[in-house]
């Protein structure tokens, strides 16, 4: 079955400590997005990137990294930098090309907790 | 900027009554439309979406929404809700820019009761 796959589902780590978020996808998308969900927010940006080896800066880059050296895969690094990392994260992904297809596909999200 | 408002946090409705989430946007630009649906715990699923064409756009679940140009407005409805439906529901917009960016709402629950 294509899809988008995160994991871990829930992830503990104490503050300080960088961790690394997983996102895969056999849906042969270009395009690759990383959101935070907090409560009574919506979705907002991180990162994301149109193709292998490019990335551009969302809204609240600010304390987070990403790489894509391959076309499946997009990961999330959370640094010791991010003031307030605990909350839901959500990876998507799209075709690119014609705007028209650009509906985001969405991973099962992976609940992060820093204490 | 473009930007997406949802006019409700929270809406309470018994089952089988009809429901409406509303949604505004702003943006100089043309635009995509997106509803989504995000149950707990979850990943969002897309519910339907406007791109051209007619203003009234079905998709799955019983959900339609009406794009109205003239007043900014995407809102979604339902004639008859089941407690199945509750859930959170995100309206999204993406210009015609050559990224892929959606701006999110805040995001309406909508809270179905027996």
């Amino acid at each position: 079955d294509g899809g988008i796959t995160q994991s871990p589902k829930y992830l503990f780590r104490k503050e300080g400590q960088n961790v690394t978020l997983s996102c895969e996808q056999n849906l042969n998308h270009d395009a690759m997005y990383w959101y935070r969900q907090d409560p009574g927010q919506g979705l907002r940006l991180i990162y994301y990137s149109q193709i292998v080896n490019d990335f551009q800066k969302g809204d609240i880059a600010e304390g987070y990294s990403v790489s894509r050296e391959k076309k499946e895969s997009f990961p999330l690094t959370v640094t010791s930098a991010q003031k307030n990392p605990t909350a839901f994260y959500l990876c998507a992904s799209s075709i690119a090309g014609t705007p028209s297809h650009r509906e985001q596909y969405f991973g099962p999200g992976t609940r992060l907790t820093v204490t | 900027a473009q930007s997406v408002t949802q006019l409700d946090s929270q809406v309470p409705v018994f089952e089988e009554a009809p429901v409406e989430l509303r949604c505004n946007y702003s943006s100089s630009v043309s635009v995509y439309l997106f509803w989504y649906v995000q149950y707990p715990n979850q990943g969002l699923q897309l519910l339907l979406k406007y791109l051209s064409g007619s203003t009234l756009v079905k998709g799955i679940n019983g959900f339609e929404a009406e794009f109205n140009k003239s007043q900014t407005s995407f809102h979604l409805r339902k004639p008859s809700v089941h407690i199945s439906d509750t859930a959170e529901y995100f309206c999204a917009v993406k210009g015609s820019s050559n990224t892929g960016k959606l701006i999110f709402g805040q995001g309406t629950t909508l809270q179905v009761k027996p």
